[in-house]
């Protein structure tokens, strides 16, 4: 089992363009997440997505839109990218939205906006 | 908003010592639990302590909790290079789906 990966590992965009990141998890869990992670911030809750069909915004979700595309998939998407989302981005999964949860994380995806 | 606060922010020692973190959060909690990031890498999670429980062992990692104190501690005996990382404190509260991270304890174990 590959567990969660992430695409791109790596991206650079200009301020105004639009990018897509995709997560997808290989472990038949309900749950997806994408966190934001930047030096001494800890990792912040963007958006979730409690099960298929649903979404529910996290704790920093101004500037992004996120699809739960089937049980596998779950991306994120930047509109229009900005300086201030220049930050490592993080996918994770769990099995179920219960006090049980362990959430299995991706690699993450660095994204530079200039 | 952050939910558990971990102390110290950077801790160094020498092999063969004991790390202790510490974290402490806010809210009523039904679960702890403590994940490990390596450098450039995503968060592993490590053990899960539940509310009713005081202790746990894992290994080489040893987790309290005082829900009185609200408060947890994690401790790596015997620290190796390996476990030079950071290490993370999460909870989520009696509702709700997310689970919030702490900022972290960024451990450096030299040889």
């Amino acid at each position: 089992n590959a567990g969660v990966t992430q695409t791109p590992k790596f991206q650079v965009l200009k301020t105004g363009q639009s990018m897509t990141l995709q997560c997808a998890q290989d472990m038949n869990h309900n749950s997806m997440y994408w966190y934001r992670q930047d030096p001494g911030m800890g990792l912040r809750l963007i958006y979730y997505s409690a099960s298929e069909g649903t979404t529910d915004k996290g704790e920093v979700p101004n500037g992004y839109n996120v699809s739960r595309l089937n049980k596998r998939e779950f991306s994120l998407r930047l509109e229009s990218a900005a300086p201030s989302q220049t930050s490592v981005y993080f996918c994770a999964s769990s099995e179920a939205a219960t006090w049980r949860e362990t959430q299995y994380f991706g690699p993450g995806t660095r994204l530079l906006v200039l | 908003s952050q939910q558990g606060e971990e102390d110290p922010q950077a801790l160094s020692i020498q092999e063969g010592e004991n790390a202790t973190m510490n974290c402490s959060y806010k809210t009523s909690i039904n679960n702890l639990q403590w994940y490990r990031q390596n450098s450039g890498r995503g968060l592993v999670h490590l053990i899960l302590i539940r509310s009713n429980e005081r202790e746990k062992h894992s290994g080489r990692l040893r987790v309290t909790l005082d829900t009185s104190k609200k408060s947890s501690s994690l401790l790596i005996t015997a620290s190796r290079a390996a476990d030079t990382a950071s290490y993370f404190c999460a909870t989520r509260g009696q509702a709700g789906t997310a689970l919030i991270f702490g900022k972290g304890t960024t451990l450096s174990v030299s040889s």
